[in-house]
């Protein structure tokens, strides 16, 4: 069955960097959009990224990651990332990496990513 | 941006009651909506998909329709299961944008 789990959340300085990890199994994991979707402690969800498979070169950000946030995969590894940098108080989120770019229809449990001095 | 505005923000319904939410799109997006069921402390999990596709597993008593600006999702006798939070998401444009969720509680 299909298996998304993230890693690599924990406490960082404003300002700071961080790299999330999402190990996929279960699928044909370079046959698919993945996407970073995320959500703050109490709030909705907000769509950040995502990026074709297959070794394409579509990738899409948020306006509010463009520029700070990376994403970018590891067919060979099944793998997802996120590369964070410049973070921000507002960063403060469980991150999901979930599977699609229309549509959400698997996702990881979260890794939270809390910033703060 | 699309903006997606869901209404209401919060319901309390009875098991075996009727509930319906909706889900107004700031611009026509066809049918490129989806909804989806967060249970607290859990990912989101997609029940809805294209406006009226139940996903694979998905109870029937939940349904979505609608198209344009102007969708709905309801649970047709809701079970003490189905408290969560939900949430509708458009595909039309970039980026993915999704309404502010409805609370659902049982009376």
């Amino acid at each position: 069955q299909v298996h998304l789990v993230e890693s690599g959340g924990g406490l960082v300085k404003p300002g700071g960097s961080l790299r999330l990890s999402c190990a996929a199994s279960g699928f044909s994991f370079s046959d698919y959009y993945m996407s970073w979707i995320r959500q703050a402690p109490g709030k909705g969800l907000e769509w950040l990224s995502f990026i074709v498979g297959s070794g394409g070169s579509t990738i899409h950000y948020a306006d509010s990651v463009r520029g700070r946030f990376a994403i970018s995969r590891d067919d060979a590894k099944n793998s997802l990332y996120l590369q964070m940098n410049t973070l921000r108080a507002e960063d403060t989120a469980v991150y999901y990496c979930a599977r699609g770019r229309d549509y959400f229809d698997f996702w990881g449990q979260g890794t939270l990513v809390t910033v703060s001095s | 941006d699309i903006q997606m505005t869901q209404s209401p923000s919060s319901l309390s319904a009875s098991v075996g009651d009727r509930v319906t939410i909706t889900c107004q799109a700031s611009q026509d997006i066809s049918n490129f909506l989806n909804w989806y069921q967060q249970k607290p402390g859990k990912a989101p999990k997609l029940l809805i998909y294209d406006a009226s596709n139940l996903e694979t597993g998905v109870p029937s008593r939940f349904s979505g329709s609608g198209s344009g600006t102007e969708f709905t999702f309801t649970i047709t006798s809701l079970q003490p299961e189905d408290i969560a939070t939900y949430y509708c998401q458009q595909y039309d444009d970039l980026p993915r944008t999704f309404g502010g969720g409805t609370k659902m509680e049982i009376e």
